[in-house]
């Protein structure tokens, strides 16, 4: 595609639902990271994907985030027992490999009620 | 720690005016450093990319330095324009590392 797509753009659950969040990135990126946003500050790392294989997962909070790229292209980050906390703005980006710009996604807001 | 702060947090400038925004950076080894705009609801959207040799970038009426001795970037805007209005985020990236350290942001906002 053109851009980063992400869906969806607005997401509202409950206490200790669970949740997928989805990145579409540029056709052709091999380079895939995820961002939490919480309001007022800036993105905060979450994983890093180079291909299919999660090359950084550092940025996770806890065992109830995961994030997969089954084809190298797509990610799903998957939210479990999701908590108030967990709101905030995910934000998706990709670049293509040995490239430096990120092109970001518009998001996607998770409030947790 | 690799830190990366920004000042001011929020600023209000009248539409024309100039305005100068600072980052100051802790991240070792350096590579490059990063001025990002970010609208609300949307993704950032990079302006410039600054590496250890640049000192001045430009883009339209954004201009960037950079001090890589003291460690410190500034973004200056020229003749402001209501479409300023975003925050500002400085993104340093150190080598050999693949997450980027974003700056909490700098919110402008500028009125007619």
């Amino acid at each position: 595609g053109a851009g980063v797509s992400q869906t969806p753009s607005n997401k509202v659950t409950e206490k200790g639902k669970y949740v997928e969040l989805r990145c579409d990135p540029i056709s052709g990126h091999t380079a895939l990271y995820w961002y939490r946003q919480s309001l007022g500050q800036g993105p905060e790392f979450l994983i890093y994907f180079q291909g299919t294989g999660a090359a950084d997962d550092s940025g996770l909070p806890n065992d109830r985030f995961f994030a997969v790229r089954p084809e190298g292209s797509v990610s799903t980050l998957k939210i479990q027992r999701t908590e108030r906390g967990d709101s905030a703005v995910y934000l998706c980006a990709s670049t293509r490999e040995g490239a430096n710009v990120l092109t970001f996604g518009a998001g996607s807001r998770l409030t947790v009620l | 720690k690799n830190q990366v702060e920004q000042s001011p947090q929020s600023l209000i400038i009248l539409e024309g005016k100039n305005c100068t925004l600072q980052c100051n950076y802790t991240v070792s080894p350096f590579s490059n450093l990063r001025w990002y705009k970010q609208d609300t609801g949307r993704g950032p959207v990079s302006l410039t990319i600054m590496t250890f040799s640049e000192n001045t970038k430009s883009n339209g009426r954004y201009t960037a330095t950079l001090d890589a001795d003291t460690k410190q970037s500034s973004l200056h805007i020229t003749a402001s324009q209501l479409s300023d209005s975003a925050s500002y985020i400085c993104v340093v990236s150190a080598w050999g590392y693949n997450k980027l350290i974003f700056g909490a942001g700098t919110r402008l906002a500028v009125h007619p």
